[in-house]
């Protein structure tokens, strides 16, 4: 069962670019890396999804090194809005679905 | 579409009372989870199911029941309840194949138990 290690919190300021690490070194070959974005008092929304390399949305992107035991979210030029938790899952697609979530980042966006 | 819907959306129970959490998705998804969060926690796993007629546990099953008797619908039971479920509970739904890790979530159903 891949498990993954993201920081507890973070905080920034409106405008700059953040990034958020995850590490999930028991990825398996099939796994695909995904993040969420959970607003309080909301259910998870799905933000960027990858398996190698970068992926890039209107949202945010994802950059995932040649040995995939650690991702990167990036968000940038932050707002206020983006104050969340943020989780990281690494997916065992070929296991039928068991996605276990981690303890998640806490983005604290500042004025 | 209306999505995953959950219903209801508060409820209070007292112990040992016994309720049904509805979940429905018009999604088509063959995968169908049940989480639950605690203040200021994660999400953790209750049961699963990749379709009609199949169901499994995740991390915390104990005290729930599951059943999977159409694609659409996903009760989650809980028989006697007891003050320590009281949490927040999401139900998800998705694909089954290799992109099944998008999940769609519902707005969340909220238990006291007193």
């Amino acid at each position: 069962l891949a498990k993954t290690t993201q920081p507890i919190s973070m905080d920034s300021y409106e405008g700059q670019e953040v990034n958020i690490t995850c590490s999930h070194n028991n990825i398996a070959t099939n796994d695909y890396i995904t993040w969420y974005q959970q607003f309080p008092s909301q259910g998870p929304r799905f933000i960027i999804q990858g398996y190698k390399t970068k992926v890039t949305n209107e949202v945010a992107s994802l950059f995932i090194p040649a040995d995939r035991k650690s991702s990167t979210l990036s968000l940038p030029r932050v707002s206020l809005s983006d104050t969340a938790v943020y989780y990281c899952l690494v997916g065992e697609g070929d296991q039928g679905g068991k996605l276990i979530f981690g303890q998640g980042t806490e983005l604290s966006v500042k004025p | 579409n209306a999505g995953v819907t959950q219903t209801p959306k508060f409820q209070v129970l007292k112990t040992g009372q016994s309720m049904t959490l509805q979940c429905a998705q018009d999604m088509n998804h063959e995968y169908m989870s049940w989480y639950r969060q605690d203040p200021g926690m994660g999400l953790r796993l209750i049961h699963y199911s990749v379709g009609a007629g199949i169901t499994d546990q995740g991390e915390v099953p104990n005290g729930y029941n599951v059943s999977r008797s159409t694609t659409e619908d996903f009760p989650l039971r809980l028989l006697s309840a007891a003050p320590s479920q009281t949490s927040v509970y999401f139900c998800a739904s998705s694909y089954v194949g290799r992109r099944q890790e998008t999940q769609y979530f519902g707005p969340g159903t909220r238990l006291l138990v007193l």
